[in-house]
């Protein structure tokens, strides 16, 4: 069964930074394109970041995040990152990980909320 | 402002036929594919329709999408209360920087 499951959210100052992780199993890791989606409270869901399969060779972020967050992998430990830094008020949401280029499993997701 | 625009609301009574729309530009829906998802409130998003109208495996075929030029469209026959969620269209942005677009979301209320 797929399983993707994301730690590291929570409570963080503006301008401070966070690490997400996102933990997949049930499937070929390496094989798949991972993504990032937010869903600000009460609002829909946003695209933010993507990263290519095997070599991570390719990598795209939306405007709102672009020079701020940093997406990575570990296809040895099946392991997904988004790295966030100098985080703002509009950055709370609840953050999913998905797989494939399409999406077709989700995470849980981990709340981030950043609030002084 | 979502970049696809989606009725905020629809709404139908159980057995009933629904469908929601899910507009957008030739950047986007009028150069690739579509696709739905579907979020029952305090849960995570689920695929639904892929590629403009296939079904990922366990979709029921109430379950239907398609796409007609820069448009496309999320049909639920024989509506059921279970269906009562929020859903959402997406598309690949063609445009530059503009890459994975959602749509706003629209709320399925069934009566």
């Amino acid at each position: 069964e797929v399983q993707l499951v994301e730690s590291g959210g929570g409570l963080v100052q503006p301008g401070g930074s966070l690490r997400l992780s996102c933990a997949a199993s049930g499937f070929t890791f390496s094989n798949y394109h991972m993504n990032w989606v937010r869903q600000a409270p009460g609002k829909g869901l946003e695209w933010v970041s993507f990263i290519s399969s095997s070599s991570s060779s390719t990598i795209y972020y939306a405007d709102s995040v672009k020079g701020r967050f940093t997406i990575s992998r570990d296809n040895a430990k099946n392991l997904l990152f988004l790295q966030m830094d100098s985080l703002r008020d509009e950055d709370t949401a609840v953050y999913y990980c998905a797989n494939g280029g399409s999406f077709g499993k989700w995470g849980q997701g981990t709340l981030v909320t950043v609030s002084s | 402002q979502s970049v696809l625009t989606q009725p905020p609301s629809a709404s139908g009574t159980p057995g009933q036929r629904v469908t929601i729309s899910c507009s957008g530009s030739s950047s986007n829906i009028g150069s690739n594919t579509v696709n739905w998802y579907q979020q029952v409130p305090g849960t995570a998003p689920k695929l639904l329709i892929y590629s403009n109208n296939q079904r990922p495996s366990g979709v029921p075929d109430r379950f239907s999408g398609s796409k007609s030029g820069t448009s496309a469209s999320l049909a639920i026959s024989g509506l059921q209360s279970e269906d009562e969620a929020d859903y959402y269209c997406a598309a690949w942005g063609d445009s530059l920087n503009t890459y994975w677009v959602f749509g706003g979301g629209t709320k399925l209320t069934v009566l």
